[in-house]
């Protein structure tokens, strides 16, 4: 079955600095992927899909400069928190989709980001 | 943001015991789907139900769906303690291929 690496699946960083997340689909190509946040007992929020090769889609009031997404391969998506606040303090999820959709959207196993 | 609502936001049984959780939302989808998350981990695909599907199984689960109603309900029959995990649903639409998730129901099975 279709897999997707998240990674790293924790860290902790200081406020102010810049905080890079991994998606990458391991044996298909994912034409999309979708970043969701899940904040403590919630549910997932989309922040942004991207195509490989185009900018990303960002949803309303998610800040495209505070959260930069670049999908510049067909496996790898990157996620950098930049600037970090302790606000964005949350579990970021990474999803994935192939073309035609043959294997459904393939999640990530999440990254838990804590800001200091 | 959410398309919907699901109920109830927490649930505790017994082993053996089913669990029901219901899942509305509000616009025309193309499918509904079910998801389970461990708590820290990410999302396990469980099963899907497209829009002219009015039932579906998958070993312990049923899943129906009321398009009239804009409603969905999941079944774990026989529940087990590893069931424990919070349930899901997610809606796609017509229009895009994005999945827009309802709030989730917390299931915790007792041993």
């Amino acid at each position: 079955g279709a897999v997707v690496s998240q990674h790293p699946s924790r860290v902790i960083c200081k406020s102010g600095t810049s905080v890079k997340i991994e998606c990458r689909s391991l044996d298909f190509q994912a034409t999309t992927m979708f970043w969701y946040r899940q904040f403590p007992k919630q549910s997932l929020m989309l922040m942004a899909t991207s195509n490989e090769g185009s900018k990303a889609t960002y949803e309303q009031g998610v800040e495209k400069d505070k959260f930069l997404i670049n999908h510049a391969s067909l496996t790898l998506s990157t996620l950098t928190v930049t600037s970090a606040h302790p606000e964005d303090s949350s579990f970021y999820i990474c999803s994935a989709r192939d073309y035609q959709g043959y294997y459904g959207y393939t999640f990530g196993s999440g990254t838990r980001l804590t800001v200091v | 943001s959410q398309q919907g609502e699901e109920d109830p936001q927490a649930l505790s049984i017994q082993e053996g015991e089913n669990a029901t959780m219901n899942c509305s939302y509000k616009t025309s989808i193309n499918n509904l789907q079910w998801y389970r998350q461990n708590s820290g981990r990410g999302l396990v695909h469980l099963i899907l139900i497209r829009s002219n599907e009015r039932e579906k199984h998958s070993g312990r689960l049923r899943v129906t769906l009321d398009t009239s109603k804009k409603s969905s309900s999941l079944l774990i029959t026989a529940s087990r303690a590893a069931d424990t995990a919070s349930y899901f649903c997610a809606t796609r639409n017509n229009a895009g291929n994005m999945l827009t998730f309802g709030g989730g129901t917390r299931l915790m099975v007792k041993p």
